[in-house]
C-alpha cells in the first residue's frame, strides 16, 4: 500500500505487505529529515533518519528514500505488522540550529 | 539513562489557573524544546533552548512562559490559559543546539482547560 503523504493522510494494508509512506517537504535548504512513529497517547519516536548527502538509508524492516530534486521523503516499511499500526511523520531540518518542522502525517493501518 | 521524561501526565486546569509542565532529560542535551500537538496534527514548535538561553519563540502567545532552571531540566509556566490551548504538550531534547542531529521525545503531557 501506499499513501501520497499530504493528499492521502490514511493508509491501510494487510498484515505481510509493505507500505509506502510519502512526505512532500518544504524547504530546499533542509539538510536532515527523520521519519517518527507516534502511536496513540505516546510521544514521537525516532525510526530512521537520512541527511542531504545521501539518497537511500536502510533500517531494520524500514527505508527511507530522499529525492532532493523534487522535495521528496518516503519510508517503505517491509512486511509490515499489527504493531506498526500507528501514525508516521517526516520532519525536516532546516539547516538553522536544530530546528525541527513536521509534516502533516499519515495514519497508518494494519489489517491482520 | 536515555529518555526525556515530562510530569504531569495528564493536566486539567481552569482558564484562571497557574499551573506548569515539568520536562527533564540526563543525557547531557544542551537542546531543549517544547512543542504543541493538537488531536490528528502534527507537531508544532513552540520553543526552543540552546545552552540554557531561550533561542526561538515561534510567536506563541505570552500566557506561556518557559523556564530553564539547569541544562537538564525545561519547565513551561501556564497561565490564564484558553479552551483553545487544549493539546498534548510534548518537550523534546537533542544534543547539539548548533548541527543537524536527533531529538528525543518525551511522552507529552495531556493538557485540558476549562
Amino acid at each position: 500500500g501506499e499513501s501520497v503523504g499530504l493528499h492521502l493522510p490514511t493508509l491501510s494494508v494487510q498484515e505481510g505487505d509493505n507500505s509506502i509512506i510519502n512526505c512532500a517537504y518544504s524547504n530546499s535548504a533542509s539538510d536532515y529529515f527523520i521519519w517518527y512513529k507516534q502511536e496513540s497517547g505516546k510521544g514521537p519516536q525516532f525510526i530512521i533518519d537520512i541527511r542531504s548527502n545521501m539518497d537511500k538509508r536502510q533500517g531494520q524492516r524500514v527505508t527511507v528514500l530522499l529525492n532532493k530534486t523534487v522535495k521528496h521523503l518516503s519510508l517503505q516499511i517491509a512486511a509490515t505488522q499489527p504493531g506498526d499500526s500507528a501514525v508516521y511523520f517526516c520532519a525536516e531540518n532546516r539547516a538553522v540550529g536544530n530546528q525541527f518542522y513536521f509534516g502533516t502525517g499519515t495514519s497508518l493501518t494494519v489489517i491482520p | 539513562d536515555t529518555e526525556v521524561t515530562q510530569t504531569p501526565k495528564h493536566l486539567v486546569m481552569g482558564m484562571t489557573n497557574k499551573k506548569s509542565l515539568k520536562c527533564e532529560q540526563h543525557m547531557g542535551h544542551r537542546a531543549m524544546y517544547w512543542y504543541k500537538q493538537k488531536a490528528k496534527k502534527p507537531p508544532e514548535l513552540m520553543f526552543v533552548y540552546s545552552y540554557e538561553k531561550l533561542s526561538i519563540n515561534e510567536s506563541v502567545p505570552s500566557r506561556f512562559s518557559p523556564e530553564c532552571p539547569n541544562s537538564s531540566l525545561l519547565n513551561l509556566h501556564l497561565h490564564a490559559l484558553q479552551p483553545e490551548d487544549s493539546a498534548l504538550y510534548l518537550c523534546a531534547s537533542s544534543q547539539d543546539p548548533g548541527g543537524s542531529n536527533e531529538q528525543f521525545f518525551g511522552p507529552g503531557t495531556r493538557l485540558t482547560v476549562l
